[in-house]
């Protein structure tokens, strides 16, 4: 079974507008992270936003925010007033205890003018 | 403050030759990571090490694949020889370290590109 499901392989959002993009998760472990991060077409590995499993309120960090919601295991970013620059792959991620990232498919989001 | 450093960025070989990809991770991070990322695959975690010790090499997919961390401040992945499915890129990442069970933030380093003709 898949440990981090994105159900959106793209996306085209009107630019000004929020996004939301999905991340549902599968574990055992009472202690995980969970993790966005950007991969715009140059290529690398951008940290957005984190959310720890015994955080008791929504991450936020600039225009992004994770809608963690525990008892569905999902974990959607938002991203409101999208910008142009916003356009790249989206990666969901998961740590479990002090391990490894193990990472979803990811979204390529697409903002149009 | 500088980032993740990998090298090269860009590698060309052909199959059977040895390649040796390279990593300094941010310093006083204690934890590196490498990944690969494939079409196929996705991406996924190749090893990790903490204070220079290997933790976790479930990841590495066969023999041909070695990873060192000989000190705080230098990482190697080799693969020897090298085959065209090993295409791909390579990721080093770091983070702090400092706890056993606590999430911390992966910084990643802008990756090297591997082509194996």
């Amino acid at each position: 079974a898949q440990k981090i499901t994105q159900t959106q392989p793209g996306m085209f959002v009107q630019e000004k507008e929020a996004v939301t993009l999905d991340c549902t998760y599968d574990t055992s472990d009472p202690s995980y992270g969970l993790f966005w991060y950007k991969q715009p077409s140059s290529g690398e590995m951008i940290f957005l936003i984190y959310q720890g499993s015994y955080d008791q309120q929504n991450a936020t960090e600039g225009r992004y925010s994770l809608n963690f919601q525990k008892a569905r295991k999902s974990a959607n970013l938002v991203i409101s007033a999208s910008q142009l620059g916003d356009s790249a792959m989206y990666f969901c991620a998961m740590m479990e205890g002090a391990d490894g990232l193990t990472f979803g498919k990811g979204t390529h989001l697409i903002i149009q003018p | 403050d500088a980032g993740v450093i990998q090298s090269p960025r860009h590698e060309v070989t052909e199959m059977g030759q040895e390649v040796t990809l390279r990593c300094k991770p941010i310093s006083g991070h204690n934890s590196l990571f490498w990944y690969r990322q494939t079409m196929m695959r996705g991406l996924e975690l190749l090893i990790y090490f903490n204070n220079n010790v290997p933790i976790d090499d479930s990841g590495m997919p066969e023999d041909r694949f070695s990873a060192k961390m000989p000190n705080a401040s230098f990482s190697t992945l080799k693969i020897q020889p090298s085959e065209p499915r090993d295409s791909a890129v390579y990721f080093c990442a770091s983070s702090l370290g400092t706890s056993g069970r606590v999430q911390e933030t992966q910084y990643f380093g802008p990756g090297t590109r591997l082509l194996v003709l």
